[in-house]
């Protein structure tokens, strides 16, 4: 059973990068896509981006400049930047194997 | 981008109620919808791909269908389980996959 756990700071300052990180255990990441979604407090879903085991990305272009993907194939993980964060950036943010496989989520609050 | 509008925003019933939620899309986008379920706290369940498609493990009470621009998730009889927020999402040919904005699922 595939398996995702995402990591990585709960605050972030506003104006500098969240980051974080997706380890996937019980399956590899090759020849899959991954994706990243968040959702605001009490509000609804938003697709952030997704990123082949190749490395190729296709990013929601409402964030589009501030985020990044990456992929480690020999660590089995895959990362999200998104740079200069607001209040508006805080989220649980979800880890994903479009679209049945989904992290636990991590909440993230930009806050100073 | 697409926009999908889901309807009602919540919804109350009763264990045994039959329940409809309807999703629209702002341009035809085939069957490339996909519908989840919700509870506190937790991460989205795939229900059903492609309109129609029961995910492996989901209750037959759950169905989808519908394509083009109007979609609808059923579940036939209410169990204490479902009560949760459901949403669709499309994933046709153009990003961004966006999702509608939710139905919640309470108890009358």
């Amino acid at each position: 059973q595939v398996e995702l756990q995402e990591s990585g700071p709960g605050l972030v300052k506003p104006s500098e990068t969240l980051s974080l990180t997706c380890t996937v255990s019980g399956g590899s990441i090759n020849n899959y896509y991954w994706g990243w979604i968040r959702q605001a407090p009490g509000k609804g879903l938003e697709w952030i981006g997704y990123i082949y085991f190749s490395g190729a990305t296709n990013y929601n272009p409402s964030l589009r400049g501030r985020v990044t993907m990456s992929v480690d194939t020999s660590k089995n993980q895959f990362s999200l930047r998104l740079g200069s964060v607001t209040a508006a950036d805080t989220a649980v943010y979800y880890c994903a194997r479009p679209w049945v496989f989904w992290g636990q989520g991590i909440l993230v609050t930009v806050s100073s | 981008d697409i926009q999908m509008t889901q309807s009602p925003s919540s919804l109350s019933a009763s264990v045994g109620d039959r329940v409809t939620i309807t999703c629209r899309a702002s341009q035809n986008i085939n069957n490339y919808v996909n519908w989840f379920q919700q509870k506190p706290g937790k991460a989205p369940k795939l229900l059903i791909s492609t309109a129609s498609n029961l995910q492996s493990g989901v209750p037959s009470r759950f169905t989808g269908s519908g394509s083009g621009t109007d979609f609808t998730l059923t579940i036939s009889s209410l169990q204490p389980e479902d009560f949760a927020t459901y949403y669709c999402q499309q994933n046709y040919d153009s990003t961004p996959y966006t999702f509608g904005q939710g139905s919640k699922v309470d108890l009358k």
